[in-house]
């Protein structure tokens, strides 16, 4: 399958500690993409990676990627009640002009 | 949920009945996408489109119907051929580039949950 398979399935932590949720895959990729959705909505950008890169920071969110293990982490430090929701990676697969989403990670930040 | 609009935001139907489902955009995207998406699961795709009058199936096509008369317009028609409709739908939008590789990042709408009985 060329679906992102996402590590853990869900996260509880309390507020102010750090979240780490994991993406990997099995086939090549232009980019790679992180996404938020909030319980009964859309989903929400988070940020873009492309395959030559191996880092990137937006405000305390970081992603990074190793395209050798085919694997991408999203780290959100200093998490706050407000980042509880479900956490999607998306996988530009090389060729396909489409996204393929991995089955996310459900984030509760426990107050 | 950016210049995307979906309606309705709940639609209840009997079996046997076609239901279309509306996604307009504002933000002059080329491209928009159809996705399903069932409890506790990611998200699955149905139809895509990236110009005027032309789409594609997506993974799980059976049963869905699409058109793309307008940039702005691409309605789903789930069908009585579709054996389990009943899901959270959600239309997204990006840039396209003619002759280019990448996807960009899509922009959602705040997506419509069909119960069929």
């Amino acid at each position: 399958s060329q679906q992102g398979e996402e590590d853990p399935q869900a996260l509880s932590i309390q507020e102010g500690e750090n979240a780490t949720m994991n993406c990997s895959y099995k086939t090549s990729i232009n980019n790679l993409q992180w996404y938020r959705q909030n319980s009964g909505r859309g989903l929400v950008h988070l940020i873009l990676i492309r395959s030559n890169e191996r880092e990137k920071h937006s405000g305390r969110l970081r992603v990074t990627l190793d395209t050798s293990k085919k694997s991408s982490s999203l780290l959100i430090t200093a998490s706050r009640a407000a980042d509880t929701a479900s956490y999607f990676c998306a996988i530009d697969v090389l060729g396909a002009q489409k996204l393929v989403f991995g089955q996310g990670t459900r984030l509760t930040i426990n107050p | 949920d950016g210049g995307i609009t979906q309606s309705p935001k709940y639609l209840f139907r009997k079996e046997g009945q076609n239901v279309t489902l509306s996604c307009e955009q504002n933000l002059n995207h080329d491209a928009m996408y159809w996705y399903r998406q069932d409890p506790g699961q990611g998200l699955r795709l149905i139809y895509y489109s990236q110009i005027v009058n032309d789409f594609q199936k997506g993974d799980i096509a059976e049963g869905y119907s699409v058109s793309r008369e307008k940039k702005e317009s691409f309605p789903l028609t789930v069908t009585s051929a579709q054996k389990n409709p009943t899901a959270f739908y959600l239309c997204a939008s990006s840039i396209f580039r003619f002759g280019g590789a990448t996807t960009y990042e899509q922009y959602f709408g705040p997506g419509t949950r069909l119960t069929v009985t």
